[in-house]
């Protein structure tokens, strides 16, 4: 089974600055096989992006994503009030899917 | 409008059994591969289970192989999971989950989830 980890746990920021979080892989997969979710205290999760870099149906361009191979970064250009939340990485290998533990964005 | 809608859970005990239902408007329902993904009080997410638009194919993870079924009622809109021999450590909310038009792995709608809860 493919382990993803992320970090750091926790980013504290303030809005309007700038976010990267890192997933990191224990294989090398296809980047096409990258997703990044974002989700908020009592929602359900959110498709950021997938393959990688490719952002899904309305999310706005200040969502970046890129990495290859076993290292992955998801960029948040500026931070809005409500881009806090916990961000999760996913892969698929093998039939199988995997989730990292999550980086939580909180406001500093 | 997509729309998902979990139902199903509740308190159960060990060893008993449950089954979840998700009920799915908005969209050619077996045209897409569906999922269920779990997440524990305070923890990540799990991908618990998937199956194709057709339900020939289904797929589990590792920790529910063989206790869980996925199947899917095409005619009624409707996924479901049946869930055998629970465990304690099956207690999390479940969500289902539409895969994309580009990968059954990719999950581009959500519902809000069915809290199912493992205990004595």
């Amino acid at each position: 089974e493919i382990v993803l980890t992320q970090s750091p746990g926790t980013l504290s920021l303030s809005p309007g600055e700038r976010a990267t979080l890192s997933c990191r892989t224990s294989q090398s997969i296809s980047s096409s096989y990258l997703a990044w979710y974002q989700q908020k205290p009592g929602q359900a999760p959110r498709l950021l992006l997938h393959g990688a870099s490719s952002r899904a149906t309305g999310v706005p361009d200040r969502f970046s994503g890129s990495g290859s191979g076993t290292d992955f970064t998801l960029t948040i250009s500026r931070l809005e009030p409500e881009d806090f939340a916990v961000y999760y990485c996913q892969q698929y290998g093998s039939s199988r899917i995997t989730f990292g533990p999550g980086t939580k964005v909180d406001i500093k | 409008e997509v729309q998902l809608l979990e139902s199903g859970g509740g308190l159960e005990q060990p060893g008993g059994s449950l089954r979840l239902s998700c009920a799915a408007s908005g969209f050619s329902f077996s045209s897409y591969a569906m999922n269920w993904v779990r997440q524990a009080p305070g923890k990540g997410l799990e991908w618990v289970s998937g199956i194709s638009g057709s339900g020939g194919t289904t797929y589990y993870a590792d920790s529910v192989k063989a206790r869980f079924t996925i199947s899917r009622d095409n005619s009624k809109n409707t996924l479901y999971l049946q869930m055998n021999s629970l465990r304690v450590d099956d207690t999390a909310v479940y969500y289902c989950a539409k895969g994309s038009s580009s990968g059954w792995y990719r999950f581009d709608c959500w519902g809000q989830g069915t809290l199912v809860t493992v205990s004595s």
